[in-house]
């Protein structure tokens, strides 16, 4: 147990669907994150919020719109996805600068 | 190129080995990161370092800042070791490697 939550776990849902991703952290960590992992590529940066502000938004298709309503939660709404972001995606939480990441399990999304 | 290589991708080990996990930067880093993912997507991180060598149990990772370079090792594998390790380079935003698939076989 890493101390960050994400529901759900699992996830399939059609293009047209809208759905959210959720995030929950109680580590009193500073920035929380969204990534994505897709098969046999690298984990890619999605956003980053630190102090509830989104620092970073690494050419991410709006069709992905990410929520950091306070500290502890960080949310990704998702609509009108296509298959190819058909992937594992990980939220996590750190003290920044500088500290260790904590990661949630994961949310494997299928978009059909 | 990616900015950040693992070698090798696969490894496969008998228990008990000794298993060595490299990884080279190309970027500046503040740290570099070890992270274990087991099968199921969860990620756990194992290492943040930034000079020198740090021990838990049977890891041990070491950097050489000026080479650019890492390594992971685990000694008296373990099949419950088997999981991907990924390196990560750390210069405020965080550079993966495409991970190293470890299997250890009892």
């Amino acid at each position: 147990e890493t101390g960050v939550t994400q529901t759900p776990r699992h996830l399939v849902m059609g293009m047209t669907n809208k759905k959210s991703l959720k995030c929950e952290q109680h580590l009193g960590h500073n920035a929380m994150y969204w990534y994505k992992q897709s098969a046999k590529k690298p984990l890619e940066l999605m956003f980053v919020y630190s102090l509830e502000e989104r620092v970073e938004n690494n050419s991410v298709p709006s069709r992905f719109s990410p929520e950091c309503p306070n500290s502890s939660h960080l949310f990704l709404h998702l609509h009108t996805l296509q298959p190819e972001d058909s992937a594992l995606y990980l939220c996590a939480s750190s003290t920044r600068p500088g500290g260790k990441l904590f990661f949630g399990s994961g949310t494997q999304l299928s978009v059909l | 190129k990616n900015e950040v290589e693992q070698s090798p991708q696969n490894l496969t080990a008998q228990e008990g080995e000794f298993i060595t996990i490299n990884c080279s930067y190309s970027v500046g880093i503040s740290a570099l990161h070890w992270l274990q993912q087991h099968p199921g997507g969860g990620i756990v991180s194992l290492f943040m370092l930034s000079s020198g060598k740090k021990k838990h149990g049977r890891l041990i990772a070491t950097i050489n800042i000026q080479e650019k370079h890492s390594s992971l090792h685990i000694t008296a594998s373990h099949p419950r070791d088997s999981a991907v390790y990924i390196c990560a380079a750390d210069n405020n935003d965080m550079r993966f490697g495409a991970g190293t698939r470890l299997t250890v076989k009892p």
